[in-house]
């Protein structure tokens, strides 16, 4: 499968606690995103990493990027409940145009 | 949200009969995405269009075929439905100034039961 995989599948943890989720892949790419799917509802984006870059800042949220390994990680710090969501990596490749998705993981952040 | 619509949004067919989903856009991107998310398999990609009447496969484009006669709108038809095809299906539009790379924005989804 082309598809990347995320781990873990699912997380649950506390309000004010951070989330580590993960993302490996098997080919080469030009850019990684990570976006987020609230039950019921279509993704949004929330970051885009290109490949030669490492880390990258958005609010609450950081994404890191190590090529060598072919992974990527998004930490999530100071959770709300309101980020309760299932959270997908997807990676560009090729003409940029298309995107492999990986499973995804569901992320419970509980009051 | 960006400005992306899908209808109908939820739809129960029989199994045998054709049907078309319909994604609308109000953001004159050029590029369109057909994906169905079911559990296990995540998001798969369907049919893409790269402009008006220019369309290309996806990776499970067995049994659907799309159109696409106006930048705003890019259709999804199942030509003859068949319970596998009971799904989660969403539309996704990027935008297409420059090289890139592009994020995708997607519609709020049809959820199509074929029984």
């Amino acid at each position: 499968s082309q598809q990347g995989e995320e781990d873990p599948q699912a997380l649950s943890i506390q309000e004010g606690e951070n989330a580590t989720m993960n993302c490996s892949y098997k080919t080469s790419i030009n850019n990684l995103q990570w976006y987020r799917q609230n039950s019921g509802r279509g993704l949004v984006h929330l970051i885009l990493i290109r490949s030669n870059e490492r880390e990258k800042h958005s609010g609450r949220l950081r994404v890191t990027l190590d090529t060598s390994k072919k992974s990527s990680s998004l930490l999530i710090t100071a959770s709300r409940a309101a980020d309760t969501a299932s959270y997908f990596c997807a990676r560009g490749a090729g003409n940029n145009r298309k995107l492999i998705w990986g499973l995804g993981t569901s992320l419970a952040v509980n009051p | 949200d960006a400005g992306i619509t899908q209808s109908p949004r939820h739809k129960v067919t029989e199994t045998g009969t054709p049907v078309t989903l319909r994604c609308h856009q109000t953001e004159n991107h050029r590029y369109m995405y057909w994906y169905r998310q079911d559990p296990g398999h995540g998001l798969r990609l369907i049919h893409y269009s790269y402009g008006v009447k220019d369309t290309d496969k996806g990776e499970v484009s067995d049994g659907y075929s799309v159109s696409r006669s106006k930048t705003e709108d890019f259709l999804l038809t199942l030509e003859s439905a068949t319970s596998s095809q009971t799904s989660v299906y969403f539309c996704a539009i990027s935008a297409s100034q420059g090289p890139g790379p592009y994020e995708q924005y997607f519609g709020p989804g049809t959820r199509l039961t074929v029984t």
